[in-house]
């Protein structure tokens, strides 16, 4: 079966502070990965996927196939990135989700 | 206002009761999904549809039903066959985008069994 891995659940960060959302995948074939973020009292969105290797809000995601990894990255943290980040992985037409790691951004 | 609205956001069952959640959408997506969401266990799929009169089970399927008789309209039923059926559900749909599936989600319904 397809799994995505967050092996933390809580990471605490200061303001300015760089921060690294781990995200590992078991796929052995060419995944599609995302990563979708929930803000305190909003829905669930998308954040970026791997496909369009863009940066939105400061955060980018480089896909390492070697490593099955796809881990969330930004240098300078902010207080409103404080949320919910879920790692997932789509495989035929079904997305499997991580367990989440909530990101917690202090002043 | 395009999207996804789930209805009830919450919602209280006795136990043995069935109850149906609904989810409609009008983005004109062809795909659309449930997902239950626990703490600490992240989203896991319950059912999905690819498109009108077809769907499929996900990985926790048991003492559920859904069904697609409109393209816009996903609804779930929660049976007295689920064991536990206290949790935030959470009704998705996908649009092919720049070659990537990506999914829109609702804002969520609660159930609760008393």
């Amino acid at each position: 079966a397809q799994r995505v891995t967050q092996p933390e659940k809580l990471l605490s960060v200061f303001k300015g502070a760089p921060v690294e959302l781990k995200c590992n995948y078991s796929y052995s074939g060419s995944p599609e990965l995302f990563w979708y973020v929930q803000y305190s009292r909003q829905r669930l969105q998308l954040l970026l996927r791997h496909i369009s290797r863009e940066s939105i809000k400061g955060f980018t995601a480089d896909l390492n196939k070697g490593e099955t990894s796809f881990h969330l990255k930004k240098p300078f943290a902010q207080e409103e990135d404080s949320a919910m980040y879920y790692c997932a992985s789509k495989y035929g037409q079904n997305f499997v989700f991580g367990p989440g790691t909530r990101l917690s951004v202090l002043p | 206002d395009g999207g996804i609205t789930q209805s009830p956001k919450y919602l209280f069952r006795k136990e043995g009761q069935n109850v149906t959640l609904s989810c409609e959408q009008n983005l004109n997506h062809d795909a659309m999904y449930w997902y239950r969401q626990d703490p600490g266990q992240g989203l896991r799929l319950i059912y999905y549809s690819q498109i009108v009169n077809d769907f499929q089970k996900g990985d926790i399927a048991e003492g559920y039903s859904v069904s697609r008789e409109k393209k816009e309209s996903f609804p779930l039923t929660v049976t007295s066959a689920q064991k536990n059926p206290t949790a935030f559900y959470l009704c998705a749909s996908s649009m092919q985008l720049s070659g990537a599936n990506v999914l829109t989600f609702g804002a969520g319904s609660r159930l609760t069994v008393l």
